[in-house]
């Protein structure tokens, strides 16, 4: 079975901290996507990445920046919290040409 | 630029009644579509997608979908439906950008609340 793990399942914040947080799928994906999902906006775009150290922007990447050091992980960063980047926030990886994605569990993260 | 629409944001039903969940997409080039669903505190978890080949996809869990390409659909069903099937279910449409590249955009949702 495909896992991809998250570093936390809930997190809270400072406003104007940085945040990290890590996600690792152990299927050798080349493809890793980061969202977020709130209520009522369905899950949004971030970032995503097709290799190691290479990133593209989402649908809503302000705010946030990304890292892929190693292709089994790919980390997400919040330069400075803001409470409007309370949410949950969905890693997923996926393998070339299955056009398809298998998704962690999920970090809620609360800025206050 | 690609769309997915969920046309119900909430269906509630019976159980052991019949359910159809509603997604409807906007693409200019072929697509690939997927429904998800999540249940409480969880990540998403594929049910069935359709790739290319026959329009109706079976799916876990006693769920089918059928592409409809003149209309644009791709509407979720099961035909009895039980309390366990309480989710928020996702339709997710795959743009292809190029070689191996691709991403998902997916609908708002729609939660299913199964009554006893």
């Amino acid at each position: 079975d495909v896992k991809v793990t998250q570093s936390s399942r809930y997190l809270v914040k400072r406003t104007g901290e940085k945040v990290f947080l890590e996600c690792v799928q152990d299927m050798d994906h080349e493809n890793m996507f980061w969202y977020r999902q709130d209520p009522g906006l369905g899950l949004r775009l971030i970032y995503f990445s097709y290799d190691v150290k290479m990133k593209e922007k989402g649908d809503i990447p302000e705010g946030y920046s990304v890292s892929r050091e190693k292709k089994e992980r790919f980390s997400l960063i919040l330069e400075s919290a803001s409470t409007n980047q309370t949410s949950m926030y969905l890693c997923a990886s996926g393998g070339v040409y299955s056009y398809e994605q298998y998704f962690g569990p999920g970090t809620r993260l609360t800025v206050t | 630029a690609q769309s997915v629409t969920q046309l119900d944001s909430q269906v509630p039903v019976f159980e052991e009644a019949p359910v159809e969940l509603r997604c409807n997409y906007s693409s200019s080039v072929s697509v690939y579509l997927f429904w998800y669903v999540q249940y409480p505190n969880q990540g998403l978890q594929l049910l069935l997608k359709y790739l290319s080949g026959s329009t109706l996809v079976k799916g876990i869990n006693g769920f089918e979908a059928e592409f409809n390409k003149s209309q644009t659909s791709f509407h979720l069903r099961k035909p009895s439906v039980h309390i366990s099937d309480t989710a928020e279910y996702f339709c997710a449409v795959s743009l292809l950008l190029g070689g191996s590249n691709y991403k998902l955009t997916f609908g708002k949702g729609t939660l299913l609340t199964v009554n006893p």
